[in-house]
């Protein structure tokens, strides 16, 4: 069974511009979540979604937001990028939302490199 | 709110011996308690996971790790260190109705050597 895929794995952008992450679950999992992780720091939560809407947001700028489709699947945009935007930017998926013992299955990432 | 401190950022130890990477915990409700390893370039992968119940937890590699409230801690120990062991390691916190929002730790690298 395929995991969590994300894309592209590695992306380079200068300051200011514009970045679309992507990101399909398993098969059967409608939850969608988005962590930044910062190199030497732990994953931070940005945005989850259940069923097409916003569960849940970190402490992260309106430059960030996403959405999920149909299919479950996501897109992360983060908009006028600042070099602090650098990151590896990973996917997480399960098979509900609510209870706090859900199991995330998270991807490869989109390593994100801002110049 | 919860958080989570992982003490050293570092461990190193050598291949057979006792694996202790240690979490303490900071949550107002009862928490959901996980440990998951990361390879270079690599996603997380869940080791183990304390819910409710039992609070010895075996996980997968030979991993455990022990749920003690009155220490607010969730250790991760394994009783052989192997060099496949070498990956980085956090601990996370979340509770009931956080909606898959999982607080992590700075991570421990651990170093296994020969």
């Amino acid at each position: 069974d395929a995991g969590v895929t994300q894309s592209p794995t590695h992306l380079i952008k200068t300051r200011g511009q514009h970045v679309t992450l992507r990101c399909s679950p398993i098969s059967g999992h409608k939850s969608v979540s988005w962590y930044q992780q910062v190199l030497g720091q732990g994953p931070q939560f940005i945005f989850q979604y259940y069923e097409k809407e916003e569960r849940g947001r970190g402490n992260f700028p309106d430059r960030f937001s996403a959405r999920q489709f149909p299919n479950y699947s996501s897109e992360l945009n983060v908009n006028a990028l600042l070099l602090g935007d650098s990151a590896l930017y990973l996917c997480a998926s399960s098979l509900d939302t609510g209870s706090g013992a859900n199991v995330l299955t998270f991807g490869a990432g989109s390593r994100l490199t801002v110049l | 709110a919860q958080s989570v401190t992982q003490l050293g950022s570092h461990v190193s130890v050598s291949e057979g011996a006792l694996v202790l990477l240690r979490c303490n915990y900071s949550s107002s409700v009862p928490p959901y308690l996980f440990w998951y390893v990361q390879y270079p370039n690599q996603g997380l992968q869940l080791l183990l996971k304390y819910t409710t119940g039992a609070t010895l937890v075996k996980g997968i590699n030979g991993f455990e790790a022990e749920f003690k409230k009155s220490e607010t801690s969730f250790h991760l120990t394994k009783p052989s260190a192997h060099m496949s062991d070498a990956a980085e390691y956090f601990c996370a916190v979340s509770v009931a109705g956080t909606a898959s929002k999982l607080t992590f730790g700075t991570g421990t690298r651990l170093q296994v050597t020969l």
